[in-house]
């Protein structure tokens, strides 16, 4: 069966700090990764997806950055952290067929507070 | 691009009545409606989804419906139980070559009250 991990599950940060947040995906390959942020008592915004290793779209123009140096590792990085970048990043995946209509997967968030 | 709009953001029903959970999208290309539960500090939960060729699903005590004329579609739970008590998130996405942009609602905190 697959399973997703993000780590760590909370953070906190000083302004001005870089960030490194890691996802993994189990047991399927070449899958869509996905980032997303979710702010308090709001909806997901989708920040990053990637259909391939090396492969970054990126939905929202900010402070942050993806990679996808494996197949089934997506990592969310900033250089220089700001008080609005605080909040819960959710990593997600879905198989990688094209045109289909896949389930996204998510992990368990990484609770990220930038001071 | 697409925009959902998801009403009510809260909702507070008694334990074995019904809630509705309403959502409309402004995109007509959209065709993959899901809705989530998410629990308090975990990730979001699929419960039940729809595609554009299907006007209702229906799982146990879940059902959505979707009127793609007026782009709206709904989340109805019956027999609501005090396990049915989260945060529900509709979403709506086109299907693309590649990836899947879902866009998500504001979601609505359901609580059922024993």
């Amino acid at each position: 069966s697959q399973t997703i991990h993000q780590w760590p599950a909370t953070l906190v940060q000083p302004v001005g700090s870089p960030l490194s947040l890691e996802c993994t995906v189990e047991g399927t390959s070449n899958p869509n990764l996905y980032w997303y942020r979710q702010a308090a008592g709001r909806g997901l915004q989708l920040l990053f997806y990637s259909v391939g290793i090396g492969q970054i779209s990126s939905e929202v123009p900010q402070n942050l950055s993806a990679s996808r140096p494996q197949d089934r590792q997506f990592i969310l990085s900033s250089k220089k952290l700001l008080l609005s970048d605080s909040g819960f990043y959710l990593c997600a995946w879905s198989e990688g067929t094209s045109g289909s209509w896949d389930e996204q997967f998510f992990g368990p968030g990484t609770r990220l507070t930038v001071l | 691009g697409e925009n959902v709009e998801q009403h009510p953001s809260t909702l507070s029903v008694q334990e074995g009545d019904s809630a509705v959970i309403k959502c409309t999208y402004s995109d007509s290309a959209s065709n993959y409606f899901p809705w989530y539960k998410q629990e308090l500090g975990k990730g979001p939960q699929l419960i039940i989804d729809i595609r554009s060729n299907v006007g209702e699903k229906k799982d146990q005590r879940i059902a959505v419906t979707l009127n793609k004329t007026a782009k709206h579609f709904s989340l109805h739970i019956t027999e609501t139980q005090p396990e049915d008590s989260a945060v529900y998130f509709c979403a709506a996405s086109p299907i693309i070559q590649g990836a899947q942009k879902l866009v998500f609602g504001q979601g609505t905190r359901l609580t059922i009250n024993p």
